[in-house]
């Protein structure tokens, strides 16, 4: 079945940085990539995602890129503020979602 | 567009008795759901996936006795904790798709559950 890694475990940046969370994924069968965000006592809040057929996609502040060759996907978030500050969550799917372990981004002002 | 909302967004139990959480899909209808168990500072881990009027199909390790869901609407589903335990104290999510978009998911706020 489908295995996604997720690194860093924590980014802490500060305000006006870009911060990047990098994903791997097992199966090149799975063709869908959301990112979510989920505050704290909140549930996931999809941000962005692509499909298998795009190498990227920009939306704002936050793009992800996606190599299919290599299995990995990223999100880039530029111009950080306090408010994105949250833990983020890559997720691959063919079907079902398959989540990484999340990423604990810390924006200091 | 693609709201969902959990009902309740916390709730206490004693040990032994049974709890029903509600899932709501707000403005479209959603033939599958998802119910998702979230541990503090883990990921979020799928317990079952639902299709309107269909039984629930559980993902392994996950007992259908004691996690009850029904999806008996395009708009609702509900997952009862039978005989909750201070062990299933966590976080349940649920999200929500759309016909023919199955992938794109949309989640609930959460609700809280801490048995006592």
């Amino acid at each position: 079945g489908e295995n996604v890694e997720q690194h860093p475990s924590t980014l802490s940046v500060q305000e006006g940085d870009s911060a990047v969370i990098k994903c791997t994924y097992s199966d090149s069968a799975s063709n869908y990539f959301p990112w979510y965000k989920q505050e704290l006592g909140k549930g996931p809040q999809l941000i962005i995602d692509i499909r298998s057929n795009v190498g990227e996609k920009k939306d704002q502040r936050i793009a992800v890129t996606l190599n299919k060759t290599a299995k990995h996907f990223s999100l880039h978030i530029t111009e950080t503020q306090p408010e994105d500050s949250a833990v983020y969550f890559c997720a691959g799917s063919q079907g079902n979602l398959i989540f990484g372990k999340g990423t604990k981004l810390s924006v200091k002002p | 567009g693609a709201v969902v909302s959990q009902h309740p967004s916390w709730v206490i139990c004693k040990s032994g008795t049974s709890v029903k959480i509600e899932c709501r899909s707000l403005d479209f209808q959603a033939t599958t759901m998802f119910w998702y168990r979230q541990f503090p500072k883990q990921s979020l881990m799928l317990m079952a996936t639902s299709n309107e009027g269909s039984k629930a199909t559980y993902e392994q390790g996950v007992e259908k006795d004691k996690f009850l869901i029904n999806h008996a609407s395009l708009t609702l589903s509900t997952l009862t904790v039978t005989s909750a335990h201070p062990e299933d104290s966590s976080f349940y999510i649920c999200s929500a798709s759309r016909a023919g978009v199955s992938y794109e998911q949309y989640f609930g706020p959460g609700t809280r559950l801490t048995v006592t």
